[in-house]
């Protein structure tokens, strides 16, 4: 268990349709980061939150939003899917706002249909 | 900044011997490099990391090297063992302190 959680583990849902992915962070880690993983692909950033503010953006789309909340969880939301959105979602978290010491969760499986 | 090449895809080694990973980047500000190691249904796990006032670095088996004037970076794993076979990604972090990582590359340790 590397202390960062992520739910749910696996999602399956249809296009068009609307997700909401959460990120609770490594205890006493500000930061949080999310980043797309698809098939037989590297991580691709996609944006990071530090103490509920949003710190830099990747390659999001305008579909996807995050949001970090004051207990310093974050919830990553795609709306309008699309099938090329399946992949694997990741939340890193790191102590301060530098990217030294992330830690990942397991992962959210997302399969759009 | 964004542009980590990794090389090999894919590489397969019998146990005992070494693996090498190379990496190269563009940013010459990146001052930060680490290396995960993914295993099968689980996030990235950090194994290894090097600061740029650091030509090499090892911990057991595993160890980088860093050469800045060339920027790139190696990861080298010895004596590999049936465990050891995982997909490894190299990352740099740039001024932005965010990491982009490399494409990944497939290590398999045959028996």
């Amino acid at each position: 268990d590397s202390g960062v959680t992520q739910t749910p583990k696996h999602l399956i849902t249809a296009t068009g349709q609307r997700v909401t992915l959460r990120c609770s962070p490594r205890s006493g880690d500000l930061s949080v980061y999310w980043y797309q993983q698809s098939l037989d692909q590297g991580l691709q950033f996609l944006i990071q939150y530090y103490n509920g503010e949003e710190r830099a953006k990747g390659n999001i789309l305008e579909r996807f939003s995050a949001q970090q909340f004051p207990d310093l969880h974050s919830e990553l939301n795609l709306s309008s899917l699309e099938l090329g959105d399946s992949a694997l979602y990741f939340c890193a978290s790191s102590v301060a706002g530098t990217s030294y010491g992330y830690t990942f969760g397991s992962g959210t499986r997302l399969t759009v249909v | 900044g964004e542009n980590v090449e990794q090389h090999p895809s894919t590489l397969s080694v019998q146990e005992g011997d070494s693996a090498v990973i190379k990496c190269t980047y563009s940013d010459s500000a990146s001052n930060y490099f680490p290396w995960y190691k993914q295993e099968l249904g689980k996030g990235p796990q950090l194994i290894i990391d090097i600061r740029s006032n650091v030509g090499e670095k090892k911990d057991q088996r595993i160890a980088v090297t860093l050469n800045k004037t060339a920027k790139h970076f190696s990861l080298h794993i010895t004596e590999t063992q049936p465990e050891d076979s995982a997909v490894y990604f190299c990352a740099e972090k740039t001024g932005a302190n965010n990491l982009f990582f490399g494409t990944g590359t497939r290590l398999t340790v045959i028996p």
